[in-house]
């Protein structure tokens, strides 16, 4: 089975500063992997997905996650924070369910904190 | 453009009581899902459909039940409430049976307490 591990519950930083929040999956196939972002009190909502292709993926609201099969890693970035960006984030692969139809996997999510 | 209605929002259940909670999409969506979201860790998968008529298990299924007999809904039932099942549920579709191919949209969720 596919799985994610989501390094550090909480990251803080600056406003302004690089966000760096750290993904790596465990998967036997080319896997297709996800970042989500959860506001509070929301459901999740689809940052970028990396399925073929291009492995550097643009998403919304600036960020952006490169996949990296030698690392195994899909990390997510962005250049400059914003108050915004506080969220929780979680990262996510595709899996094989046992009626052959695939379903995500997500990891245990992290807590972004921008300070002023 | 309601997309995923859940409902309740919040319940309080007592220990062995039954509930049902409701999900709702109008977005003609294939794949539902839901998933129970606990402090650290993540979301996991309950149960999931990839159609009317067609439901499998996620990672954590025990004590839920589900049914998918119309594409629009797809309730997820409490059989006998413990405290373990304490938790944020969401649920989620997507207009593809593969779910990688689309995003997931989730609703906004439903907090359950059980004492």
């Amino acid at each position: 089975a596919q799985s994610v591990t989501q390094l550090g519950s909480h990251v803080s930083v600056s406003e302004g500063a690089l966000v760096l929040l750290r993904c790596n999956y465990s998967s036997s196939v080319p896997p297709y992997l996800f970042w989500y972002v959860q506001y509070p009190n929301q459901g999740l909502q689809l940052l970028l997905k990396y399925t073929t292709g291009a492995t550097l993926v643009k998403g919304i609201n600036g960020f952006e996650a490169e996949f990296k099969k030698s690392e195994t890693s899909f990390h997510l970035t962005k250049p400059s924070a914003h108050m915004s960006d506080a969220a929780e984030y979680f990262c996510a692969v595709s899996d094989l369910g046992d009626t052959g139809f695939q379903k995500l996997v997500f990891g245990t999510g992290t807590r972004l904190l921008v300070s002023p | 453009n309601a997309g995923v209605t859940q409902t309740p929002k919040f319940q309080v259940l007592k220990t062995g009581q039954s509930m049902t909670l409701q999900c709702a999409q109008d977005m003609n969506h294939e794949y539902m899902s839901w998933y129970r979201q606990d402090p650290g860790m993540g979301l996991r998968l309950i149960h999931y459909s990839v159609g009317a008529g067609i439901t499998d298990q996620g990672e954590v299924p025990n004590g839920y039940n589900v049914s998918r007999s119309t594409t629009e809904d797809f309730p997820l039932r409490l059989l006998s409430a413990a405290p373990s099942q304490t938790s944020v549920y969401f649920c989620a579709s997507s207009p593809d049976r593969s779910s990688y191919n689309s995003p997931l949209h989730f609703g906004n969720g439903t907090r359950l307490t059980v004492t």
